[in-house]
């Protein structure tokens, strides 16, 4: 079945502990991103990848890390996890740019930073 | 830059009747739109992708519509069902290869 899959699904953790999310889709997309959910706010752009090995800012990229080793994952990163990144994180894929391509979304991630 | 919105925030429609929801958009220049369904602390679902050439897609009983001129995109929801309770978001490509979204349309079905 052609998905994106995250992991964890739930995750609390202590302010100041690492943690990595991890993402990984079995569609050879090139395309992958990292999303926040928050209420009000609605979805924000973290980080995405055009491709292996080629990461960008999205809207809100502070305190955040991602690195694209292999085409088909795409780990988010927390280094010093804080109360305000409390929040709910999607992973989602999409073929190439520029094309005509929609976008698959993985499950969800609901993190709180205690 | 480009900016999403989708109006009303929340709508609550009794079981049986037809709807339709809304979305604009600022900017025409766009490759695609998108409909996504969400249920509570859930995924989303991909419900329809309308390209820029095209007018409309249709899926079972759901009809979207997409007028770049105007910058309008609408989801009509045929003979509802208390199933399809959920938000529903928009999103749109840009030509930057960005997808921006809407913050939703939260439905409730009345049974």
């Amino acid at each position: 079945e052609a998905q994106v899959t995250q992991n964890p699904r739930y995750l609390i953790t202590v302010t100041g502990k690492k943690l990595t999310v991890t993402c990984s889709q079995n569609m050879n997309h090139e395309y992958m991103s990292w999303y926040r959910q928050d209420p009000g706010l609605g979805l924000r752009q973290i980080y995405y990848s055009m491709n292996v090995e080629v990461t960008d800012k999205g809207d809100v990229p502070e305190g955040y890390k991602v690195s694209r080793k292999e085409k088909r994952n795409f780990p988010l990163i927390l280094e010093s996890p804080s109360p305000n990144q409390t929040s709910l994180y999607f992973c989602a894929s999409s073929f190439g740019l520029g094309t005509g391509w929609g976008y698959t979304f993985g499950s969800g991630t609901r993190l709180t930073v205690v | 830059k480009q900016e999403v919105t989708q109006i009303p925030a929340a709508l609550s429609v009794p079981e049986g009747e037809n709807l339709v929801l809304n979305c604009s958009f600022t900017d025409s220049a766009i490759y695609n739109l998108q409909w996504f369904r969400q249920d509570p602390g859930k995924g989303l679902t991909s419900l329809l992708l309308i390209q820029s050439s095209q007018r409309e897609q249709t899926s079972g009983r759901l009809n979207a519509s997409l007028d770049k001129s105007s910058g309008r995109s609408t989801l009509y929801i045929a003979a509802s069902q208390p199933g399809d309770s959920a938000t529903y978001l928009c999103a749109v490509k840009d030509r930057d290869d960005k997808i921006i979204f809407g913050k939703g349309t939260r439905l409730h079905i009345l049974p």
